[in-house]
């Protein structure tokens, strides 16, 4: 099975901070990155997604990809109280057709 | 609206007993997915299915079975024969390989009493 690795937290940050989300994986074939928000008890929802080396910006949220390191982060610029959840990594399979998703890392963000 | 139902909610099982948790979208996907997810873990992969009649067992498809008749509903089946069945339970459609979202629905909790 191709591993998906996250820090699982929490990690606390002041708001307003910036809070960086990091992810290594594998398998060094993989091609498609997507980070995902989950709410205690509830689904998770797509944030961005990135499949080119480099930097893809989305409002506060920046997710960065280093395919010779096997490592993308996700950076929260000025982190808010409702950014606390948890951050899901996923990476496309090998079958190239289902995501496997990381433990997660638990982000709190404090007042 | 578009989206995916879950039913039921929260779902109770007894020692022996095959349970079934629901699973329909209008979205119109062919692909789709049920994933397990325990708590302060990620999602597990137990099955997919890319097109009506054909399925594929995921990373933990043991003492889970699935059905595809129609595009719109994928139905797991939590058997006997799986002895830790306690867990959140997603079921997902869309198309990942083209860097599209999945659509999860809202859930079910699965309990063993």
């Amino acid at each position: 099975q191709k591993e998906v690795e996250q820090n699982s937290g929490p990690l606390s940050v002041p708001e307003g901070a910036i809070a960086s989300l990091n992810c290594t994986y594998s398998d060094r074939g993989s091609q498609s990155f997507f980070w995902y928000r989950q709410y205690s008890g509830k689904s998770p929802e797509l944030i961005m997604f990135i499949y080119s080396n480099g930097d893809k910006e989305d409002g506060r949220f920046t997710a960065q990809l280093n395919k010779a390191s096997q490592y993308v982060s996700l950076l929260i610029r000025d982190s808010q109280p409702s950014d606390s959840a948890t951050y899901l990594c996923a990476v496309l399979s090998n079958s190239g057709y289902a995501l496997n998703f990381g433990k997660g890392t638990s982000l709190l963000v404090t007042p | 609206d578009g989206g995916i139902t879950q039913s039921p909610k929260y779902l109770f099982r007894k020692e022996g007993q095959n349970v079934t948790l629901s699973c329909e979208q209008n979205l119109n996907h062919d692909a789709m997915y049920w994933y397990r997810q325990d708590p302060g873990q990620g999602l597990r992969l137990i099955y997919y299915s890319q097109i009506v009649n054909d399925f594929q067992k995921g990373d933990i498809a043991e003492g889970y079975s699935v059905s595809r008749e129609k595009k719109e509903s994928f139905p797991l089946t939590v058997t006997s024969a799986q002895k830790n069945p306690t867990a959140f339970y997603l079921c997902a459609s869309g198309y990942p390989a083209t860097n599209e979202k999945l659509f999860f629905g809202s859930g079910t909790q699965l309990s063993v009493l």
